[in-house]
């Protein structure tokens, strides 16, 4: 069974700053997605970022991009000049590409960020 | 507004009744999840449909749950006989084929037993 591990339970940084989001991940797939969701308070949960595992090249979204470290199977998020608005809990997932396709979820980061 | 719709958003209940939730998916998306989310923690992996197949169920979805999906469109997720720990956010969430991989989520449906 695959299984997510984020050790950060919350952080809070300054606005315009650069935070980064740790996640670890185990299983014994070669061929998955990883997966950062945001999800605001009281609001739906919304992809942020997607890596493929097959692709070397970390993955970049604007002010989000990954640190994929296939062998240590870590998975890292940073937000570049951060805004109020990133304000949010944040899930790493994982989801294999055969069967069901289900996401097992992170424990989730609180992320804040002050004016 | 075409997103993954979810109803009722808020349903506080007692312990023993029985609760309906309603996911209205992304039109033509033929995948559909439920997940658990309980107060700071991840959500978790209930059930999903391919069109009107319920193909996957988790150890998670005891006896007194029960998802269907008539028609391959709308689905419902009902509770039986509440218990307090049922008291969680339930959320649905619709995909469109296997390629890209990510989920469209609704806002979710709020339960609390009292």
């Amino acid at each position: 069974a695959q299984t997510v591990t984020q050790s950060q339970p919350e952080m809070s940084v300054q606005e315009a700053e650069t935070v980064t989001l740790s996640c670890t991940y185990d299983t014994s797939e070669s061929n998955y997605y990883l997966f950062w969701y945001k999800q605001p308070p009281s609001r739906q949960m919304i992809l942020v970022i997607r890596q493929e595992a097959y692709k070397q090249q970390n993955a970049t979204e604007n002010r989000f991009s990954v640190n994929f470290q296939k062998a240590a199977k870590s998975f890292s998020l940073k937000i570049s000049d951060s805004q109020l608005g990133d304000t949010a809990m944040y899930f790493c997932a994982f989801m294999t590409r055969q069967g069901a396709q289900k996401l097992v979820f992170g424990q989730g980061t609180r992320l804040t960020i002050n004016p | 507004d075409t997103g993954v719709s979810q109803n009722p958003r808020h349903k506080i209940t007692k312990r023993g009744q029985n609760v309906t939730f309603r996911c209205d998916p992304i039109s033509e998306h033929n995948r559909l999840y439920w997940y658990r989310q309980t107060l700071g923690q991840g959500p978790e992996f209930l059930t999903y449909f391919q069109n009107e197949a319920q193909l996957e169920k988790s150890r998670l979805l005891s006896d007194r749950f029960s998802a269907e999906r008539p028609k391959g469109s709308f689905s419902t997720l009902e509770i039986q006989r509440t218990e307090q720990g049922d008291s969680a956010m339930y959320l649905c969430a619709s995909v469109p084929d296997r390629a890209s991989g990510e989920l469209f989520f609704g806002e979710g449906s709020r339960l609390t037993v009292l």
